[in-house]
């Protein structure tokens, strides 16, 4: 299995909604990541996992909440988002060792909308 | 981070090779030049990465300058499935896991 595999594809939300984003990767991978991509830019990295733990916050709001409950599976909490939110979230990951360098693979991404 | 300069976009024609320039004149020793690309409505693709040496694999050649002041990612046959946002980005493995992305290039491929 060499792929990344986020759920759901599409999600529409209210301000009010809580809800949760899902990531899901069988490689072995130790380093999973979590980018947001609005429409016409690049990606912009939110948060790191390494082994399980929080390595990187980007300074992201705490109306987003990573979790990572084992090593293949990671989870972004959303709660009381703002519309400009709105935006395509993206999972990756990586063999997560220092001192060499791999490819990253990503997922096809969330496209959330918050109305 | 390291900085690394694109084009905006490049257009080429179907199964003629496309040169992707990058400059990265501030890069460190222990940066590694990485090439992703984003098909339309898809998640970022690794394409290739190096450090010194050039690089082949089945999608594509990485030229790095002697001075790693600049890199080229070349495909060799473009088609119409290779447009694509090309981005070339600068990733320090001493330090941390981040791979941030810049503008990139649009590929254009005409038929």
């Amino acid at each position: 299995d060499t792929e990344v595999t986020q759920t759901p594809k599409h999600l529409v939300m209210g301000m009010t909604n809580k809800k949760s984003l899902k990531c899901e990767q069988h490689m072995g991978h130790r380093a999973m990541y979590w980018y947001k991509q609005k429409a016409k830019k690049p990606p912009e990295l939110m948060f790191v996992y390494s082994y399980e733990k929080l390595s990187i916050n980007e300074s992201v709001p705490s109306r987003f909440s990573p979790e990572c409950p084992n090593s293949s599976l990671l989870n972004l909490h959303l709660h009381a988002l703002q519309p400009e939110d709105s935006a395509l979230y993206l999972c990756a990951s990586s063999q997560g060792w220092r001192g060499n360098s791999y490819g990253y693979t990503f997922g096809s991404g969330t496209r959330l909308t918050v109305v | 981070d390291a900085k690394t300069t694109q084009p905006n976009s490049m257009e080429s024609n179907e199964e003629e090779p496309v040169h992707l320039p990058c400059n990265h004149s501030t890069i460190s020793g222990t940066d590694y030049i990485h090439w992703y690309r984003q098909l339309p409505s898809q998640g970022p693709e690794y394409v290739i990465h190096g450090l010194t040496s050039n690089v082949n694999n089945r999608m594509a050649s990485l030229a790095i300058a002697e001075d790693r002041k600049s890199s080229t990612l070349i495909l060799h046959r473009a088609t119409l499935r290779d447009a694509a946002v090309y981005y070339c980005i600068l990733r320090d493995d001493s330090n941390d896991y981040k791979l941030s992305f810049g503008a990139g290039t649009t590929v254009t491929v005409r038929a």
